[in-house]
């Protein structure tokens, strides 16, 4: 069964920090990738996704995130964090199984103002 | 935009009774999930529907199951609650993969069940 993997589970900024979470999935095969946010008190959204394409995808919020394929890693980058970035990160892989997506443990990012 | 709902934001129940989550989504979706998420273990899929009618296990099937009469509603069903089944259930559904937004997931706002 595929697995996806977030190493970091809590992580502590301050403001203007650079931020990169990693994030690492079991399969071989096509995927398609993506990462979500929950804010304090707000349901999941989506941040950024890869189908196909350029492996450096540009979502909301000045978020990036870079599909290497040989290290089967899509992390997520922030060249500038702000205190509004607070919130839990999740990275989920779709490897062919229907509309299934598998999940991350998560990320907590909290940072200082 | 879509939009997920669920019942309840907060519930709270007793060993052993019998629990119904409802989730409703206004955008025609074929495809529903039901998750649970806990600390650490991120989300992890209960069942899901690819269809009135039709469901599937997921992860974590046991103590659990659903219902989908119609297109926009899918429930969760705890049989016997029991404490372990403590925890947020967040709901989601998917358009269909024609849709050029195949697999991206639309996620309600959450229950926080507490069984005492």
């Amino acid at each position: 069964a595929q697995s996806v993997s977030q190493h970091n589970h809590h992580v502590i900024l301050s403001e203007a920090a650079s931020l990169e979470l990693g994030c690492n999935y079991s399969y071989g095969g096509t995927v398609n990738l993506f990462w979500y946010v929950q804010y304090p008190g707000q349901h999941l959204q989506l941040l950024l996704k890869y189908f196909s394409g350029d492996p450096l995808v540009k979502g909301i919020k000045g978020f990036e995130a870079e599909f290497i394929k040989s290290k089967f890693s899509f992390n997520l980058r922030k060249p500038s964090v702000q205190w509004s970035d607070t919130a839990e990160y999740f990275c989920a892989v779709n490897a062919g199984a229907g509309n299934m997506l598998t999940f991350g443990g998560g990320t907590r990012l909290m940072v200082k103002p | 935009d879509v939009k997920v709902t669920q019942s309840s934001r907060y519930l709270v129940k007793r060993t052993g009774e019998k629990v119904f989550l409802e989730c409703v989504q206004d955008m025609d979706h074929e495809n529903m999930f039901w998750y649970r998420q806990d600390p650490g273990l991120g989300l992890r899929l209960i069942y899901f529907s690819y269809d009135v009618k039709m469901k599937e296990k997921g992860d974590i099937p046991e103590g659990y199951s659903v219902s989908r009469e119609k297109k926009e509603r899918f429930s969760l069903i705890l049989e016997s609650a029991s404490t372990n089944q403590t925890s947020m259930y967040l709901c989601a559904s998917s358009p269909p993969p024609t849709s050029g937004h195949s697999y991206e997931q639309y996620f309600g706002p959450g229950t926080r069940l507490t069984v005492t």
